[in-house]
C-alpha cells in the first residue's frame, strides 16, 4: 500500500505571496492532519480534517487555511507568506479521527526569501 | 493545555548499548496516549511505541520499551541493543483520548556510534 505523497517536496517563494501545500493519504485513510516544524518551534499543529470538515485546529493566524476533498486528499494554503513561514510542512494521515495511529508523509520544505 | 518536555536536546551511545531518553508531560486529563516517534535524517516520521494511559504494563515493542510513571507524569524510552540505524530524532507525543491533535515534546538528537 502507497504511503503518504505529499506534494511540491521543495517550494522557494517569496514574501507576500501565497502558496498550496497537497498531501494524498493512505488508501482508505479519511483523516488528515498537517503539522508545521521549524528548529525554534519544534511541531506544532496547524489543523485536522475529516470527511471534508475541518474537526481541529491548532494556533495559527488565519492566513493557514486548508480543505479536505471527497477522496481525502488535501490542501493547505498560506498566503501573504512571512520569512517565519519558512518551515518543513508535515502531513499525517490515519484511519479516522480519534486516537489511530498517525502516519507521516516526507513534508514539504517551503523557504520563504 | 497540554506541555511536552524532552530535557535532552542530544545524546549519543555507542553501537550495541543501552540508551534511554526522557520525557515529561503535563496535562490535567486522565485519558491520554503517549508516543515516541522517530525522525531519521531526511526520512519520514515513523511511529515507534505507544502507551494508552489506562494501562499500568508498560508497551514493548522489540527493542524499544518505555517506562511509563503515570503520576509522576514521566514517559522515557529504553532502546536496548542499540544500531546505527537508530541514529535520528526522537520526539516525544501526547494525545487526549479523542482527540485527534498531537502535542509534540521538542525532540532529542540521538547519534548512535560506531
Amino acid at each position: 500500500k502507497a504511503g503518504v505523497t505529499q506534494t511540491p517536496r521543495y517550494l522557494i517563494k517569496t514574501r507576500g505571496q501565497q502558496v498550496t501545500l497537497s498531501c494524498s493519504p493512505i488508501s482508505g485513510h479519511r483523516s488528515v492532519s498537517w503539522y508545521q516544524q521549524t528548529p525554534g518551534q519544534g511541531l506544532q499543529f496547524l489543523f485536522e480534517y475529516f470527511s471534508e470538515t475541518q474537526r481541529n485546529k491548532g494556533n495559527f493566524p488565519g492566513r493557514f487555511s486548508g480543505r479536505q476533498f471527497s477522496n481525502s486528499r488535501s490542501e493547505m494554503n498560506v498566503s501573504t507568506l512571512e520569512l517565519g513561514d519558512s518551515a518543513l510542512y508535515l502531513c499525517a494521515s490515519s484511519l479516522a479521527t480519534g486516537n489511530y495511529e498517525q502516519y507521516f508523509g516526507p513534508g514539504t520544505r517551503l523557504t520563504v526569501t | 493545555a497540554q506541555t511536552v518536555t524532552q530535557s535532552q536536546p542530544e545524546m549519543s551511545v555507542q553501537e550495541a548499548e543501552t540508551v534511554t531518553l526522557s520525557c515529561t508531560y503535563d496535562t490535567s486529563e486522565n485519558n491520554y496516549y503517549l508516543f515516541w516517534y522517530k525522525q531519521p535524517p531526511s526520512r519520514q516520521m515513523i511511529l515507534v511505541i505507544r502507551q494508552e494511559a489506562y494501562k499500568q504494563q508498560n508497551a514493548t515493542e522489540n527493542r524499544f520499551s518505555v517506562n511509563f510513571q503515570k503520576a509522576a507524569k514521566s514517559f522515557s524510552l529504553k532502546i536496548s541493543d542499540s544500531q546505527l540505524g537508530d541514529t535520528a530524532m526522537y520526539f516525544c507525543a501526547f494525545q487526549v483520548a479523542y482527540g485527534q491533535n498531537f502535542v509534540f515534546g521538542p525532540g532529542t538528537r540521538l547519534s548512535v556510534l560506531p
